[in-house]
């Protein structure tokens, strides 16, 4: 079974510029995240969706942040305009659901973002 | 806010050597706890998870964790580490029930084990 796809797993850019990243996540799992990973740092939460509805993006900043999951299936974050400070990490997660041990994330590679 | 504390930022042992580390958390609700672990160069991973009944679960290589819901902690352990345990381990906790789907994740731990 193919685990969690994410692209591209390394993204340098300027200042100002956009930037997208896809995810693709384990068949028949409804639930996916979007993580941001700063070094030495744990994952935190930006937005969970819940098949195609976003059902917690409280943490995701939306003044230059977008997300959206067509279909329920396959996600893409965007950043517009990118800032220095949003180099990081960026991990896709998705699990069966959200209830006992549907619960359980399984994480992609990561999305490795350098601004300059 | 849910928070998880890692007290050990950078754990150095031995091969052979035995391993805890801490992992607490502010919840005091219904909590789902996970550890994963991310060896160098891969991505984070499994490693063993609590949901409800024995407080004593048991994860893949070896390593185990005790949830003690009256200190709410979930201390990963190992008898004895080996060199390819050399990773980083981060502690996450799920709340139970209203928001099931919200996870926190502490800072992680670095563990560097010597040969």
């Amino acid at each position: 079974e193919a685990g969690v796809v994410q692209s591209p797993r390394y993204k340098i850019i300027e200042k100002k510029q956009p930037v997208a990243f896809w995810c693709n996540p384990i068949s028949g799992h409804n639930t996916l995240y979007w993580y941001l990973q700063n070094l030495g740092q744990g994952p935190e939460l930006l937005i969970r969706y819940e098949n195609e509805e976003a059902v917690d993006d409280s943490q995701l900043p939306k003044d230059r942040f977008s997300a959206e999951r067509l279909k329920g299936v396959d996600s893409t974050l965007k950043i517009q305009p990118a800032e220095l400070g949003d180099s990081a990490v960026y991990l896709c997660a998705s699990s069966l659901g959200t209830s006992g041990s549907y619960n359980e994330q399984f994480f992609g590679p990561g999305t490795r973002l350098t601004v300059l | 806010a849910q928070s998880v504390s890692q007290h050990n930022h950078h754990v150095i042992l031995s091969e052979a050597a035995s391993l805890e580390l801490g992992c607490n958390y502010s919840y005091g609700g219904t909590v789902n706890l996970f550890w994963y672990v991310q060896y160098p160069g891969q991505h984070l991973q499994l490693l063993l998870k609590y949901f409800s009944g024995d407080p004593l679960v048991k994860g893949i290589k070896g390593f185990e964790a005790e949830f003690i819901k009256s200190k709410f902690s979930f201390n990963l352990r190992k008898p004895s580490v080996q060199w390819s345990d050399t990773a980083e381990y981060f502690c996450a906790v799920n709340e139970g029930n209203t928001n099931a789907g919200k996870s926190t994740f502490g800072d992680g731990t670095t563990l560097t084990v010597k040969p």
